[in-house]
């Protein structure tokens, strides 16, 4: 088990140009969530998938965004024409399935995105 | 809809000393509520969680925090700081029927030798 990996873990673009980011959750795990961190703030919530379902999804997740999660395994995160407003640590974690809500999540080391 | 409140966003103690960091939590059902700590660069981890069991709950590193449904309160101490203790501690709460954590705004702390 190594854990929720997350590429690329540094992203630096210009204002307008597409990027996405990838996560690789703990093998097992069918619950995957996508949270976003600004300077000095905690994580703020904005998507989760049970399997390959979108089953939530935030208001601050803007239509610039859209999360995948094909088969149900490693997930994608895409912003479309960014802002500067969107520079943040996005960060991945995944849960498995067991008990309900108070799963333990398990956090990857998060995308530092950075737009110009 | 839940949410915490991280009382002080910078505490600093000396090595040796306690360390007590303050969270309360709203939530119009039984929460279920989460300690996270965040090194520099990196992810976050798991402390210790409530999850309505023993109000006492002891997580790692020599971590402990009570649950006290009365104050609603959620407050994380550790008796004797250690220099690896430096780190930013987020406060997280949950309920039975939301699977999303929603997080306090976070608390620094800083070990004096």
């Amino acid at each position: 088990d190594t854990g929720v990996s997350q590429n690329p873990r540094h992203k630096i673009t210009k204002r307008g140009q597409n990027v996405t980011f990838r996560c690789d959750p703990i093998s097992e795990h069918n619950r995957l969530y996508w949270y976003r961190q600004t300077l000095g703030q905690g994580p703020e919530f904005l998507t989760y998938f049970q399997n390959e379902a979108q089953l939530e999804k935030s208001r601050l997740l803007s239509d610039r965004f859209s999360a995948e999660r094909p088969k149900g395994s490693f997930s994608t995160l895409e912003i479309q024409r960014t802002e500067q407003g969107d520079s943040a640590m996005y960060l991945c974690a995944s849960s498995l399935e067991l008990t309900g809500p108070q799963e333990t999540q398990y956090f990857g080391p998060g995308t530092r995105l950075l737009v110009l | 809809a839940q949410s915490v409140t991280q009382l002080g966003s910078h505490v600093s103690v000396s090595e040796g000393a306690l360390v007590l960091l303050r969270c309360n939590y709203s939530s119009s059902v039984p929460p279920y509520l989460f300690w996270y700590v965040q090194y520099p660069n990196q992810g976050l981890q798991l402390l210790l969680k409530y999850t309505s069991a023993a109000t006492l709950v002891k997580g790692i590193n020599g971590f402990e925090a009570e649950f006290k449904k009365s104050e609603t309160s959620f407050h994380l101490t550790k008796p004797s700081a250690h220099m690896s203790d430096a780190a930013e501690y987020f406060c997280a709460v949950s309920d039975m029927n939301d699977y999303k954590l929603s997080f306090g705004a976070g608390t620094t702390v800083t070990v004096r030798a």
